[in-house]
């Protein structure tokens, strides 16, 4: 099946800087990956839609200036959270989509625990 | 507005109990779904998905889902539920816009 990889799994880090979080489609070529954003005992909320070649599409409320997105390969979208403050601390996970017109399907990667002091 | 609800938010049941989670989606038009689970510690992987056709969508381990239209339905069934189904079950859609729409989630809690 495919398979969706994020790195890191997990950071810590002080308020006011940046972090950034890769995805990688690694044996199939995405076009289209998401970035959702899971908050304890919630569920997935979609932050933007990250296309490659071309800006991101944010979902309302999501600051893309903040959550700055580069999707500059078929294989690898990143997400940047610039000066993250300790509300930014969320479980960041992304997915990738096969190919498959309206009959799409969504692979996802294992998540990325961003924890800012 | 698209929407998918879950109703069932925790579930506890005892092996080889059976299980019905429930989804229901407001979409007008055409919809996707999909149901997804989350085991602990780990990622989303998908367990089932239904797009056209036959309504009765069956998935990995064992799992199986029915699209019913008049209902907007989508729910989550197995006969008999195993410790190791413990787990975040989340249902979701799609109506063309790609992006997926999630449902708030069901913990399901199997007791041995």
């Amino acid at each position: 099946g495919a398979v969706v990889s994020q790195h890191p799994s997990r950071v810590i880090c002080k308020s006011g800087t940046s972090v950034k979080i890769e995805c990688r489609s690694l044996d199939f070529q995405a076009t289209t990956m998401f970035w959702y954003r899971q908050f304890p005992k919630q569920s997935l909320m979609l932050m933007a839609t990250s296309n490659e070649g071309s800006k991101a599409t944010y979902e309302q409320g999501v600051e893309k200036d903040k959550f700055l997105i580069n999707h500059a390969s078929l294989t690898l979208s990143t997400l940047t959270v610039t000066s993250a403050h300790p509300e930014d601390s969320s479980f960041y996970i992304c997915s990738a989509s096969t190919p498959g017109g309206t009959r799409e399907t969504q692979y996802f990667g294992p998540g990325t625990r961003l924890l800012v002091l | 507005a698209q929407s998918v609800s879950q109703h069932n938010h925790h579930v506890i049941l005892s092996e080889a109990a059976s299980l019905e989670l429930g989804c229901n989606y407001s979409y007008g038009g055409t919809v996707n779904l999909f149901w997804y689970v989350q085991y602990p510690g780990q990622h989303l992987q998908l367990l089932l998905k239904y797009f056209s056709g036959d309504p009765l969508v069956k998935g990995i381990k064992g799992f199986e889902a029915e699209f019913i239209k008049s209902k907007f339905s989508f729910n989550l069934r197995k006969p008999s539920v195993q410790w190791s189904d413990t787990a975040e079950y989340f249902c979701a859609g799609d109506t063309g816009r790609r992006a997926l729409t999630f449902g708030s989630g069901t913990r399901l809690q199997v007791q041995p």
